[in-house]
């Protein structure tokens, strides 16, 4: 069973420019999050997808970041336009929610550089 | 607010010592998970922890939680190269349904 695919590994862009990402789930896995660890601190929660609707999309940083999840499959992360603070590793996680097992898996991440 | 504090933040021990990481958190929470990230790899789930007084191990790896102190301990024995990693601990308050709240993460290496 493939895990949990992001797209590009890397991606190194100028401010000012635009970079969308994206995050393959587990098939079949309603829930899906992304988050984000810049340089030295925590990996924060960005927003959680259900299926297709947005569920909680209370870690977005501002209005330059735009997320979506059309048909509930795949999704896409959005900069534009991207500011040198947005460098950092996203991440995207998915799980299935089921009464006692609903750990989520993680992607590798995409490691965004703006420079 | 839920806070995750982890430390140390870096750790370099010998190989065939023995160490330990501890993850506090600040409110009540469901579980709490450990993971293991290798550079440019995904975040590897170690142990998840569902109850006050759970200990599980993996090979040279043993976690525990006590939910009272709001602690979780990674126990490291007999310190081997291959285990140098990024551990994080997270915690989440809704069983898997609410985003994870993670620590800043543990640098390990680990030397001959």
């Amino acid at each position: 069973e493939a895990g949990v695919t992001q797209f590009p590994s890397h991606s190194v862009i100028e401010k000012g420019q635009t970079v969308t990402l994206r995050c393959d789930p587990i098939s079949g896995h309603d829930n899906l999050y992304w988050y984000r660890r810049v340089m030295g601190k925590e990996i924060k929660f960005l927003l959680h997808f259900v299926k297709e609707s947005k569920q909680d999309e209370s870690g977005m940083p501002n209005n330059r970041f735009l997320a979506e999840r059309t048909g509930g499959t795949y999704s896409t992360l959005k900069v534009q336009p991207a500011e040198l603070e947005d460098s950092g590793v996203y991440f995207c996680a998915s799980s299935q929610p089921q009464a006692g097992n609903t750990e989520a898996f993680f992607g590798q991440g995409t490691r965004l550089t703006v420079v | 607010e839920l806070k995750v504090e982890q430390n140390p933040l870096f750790l370099s021990m010998q190989e065939g010592k023995n160490y330990t990481i501890y993850c506090n958190y600040s409110t009540t929470s469901d579980r709490l998970y450990w993971y293991r990230q290798d550079p440019g790899k995904s975040l590897e789930s170690l142990f998840v922890l569902l109850s006050n007084g759970a200990v599980k191990q993996e090979g040279r790896l043993m976690a525990s939680l006590d939910t009272k102190a709001r602690l979780s301990t990674l126990h490291i024995t007999a310190a081997v190269h291959d285990l140098s990693a990024t551990y994080f601990c997270a915690v989440d308050m809704d069983s898997g349904n609410t985003p994870l709240v993670f620590g800043k993460g543990t640098r390990l290496s680990v030397i001959a």
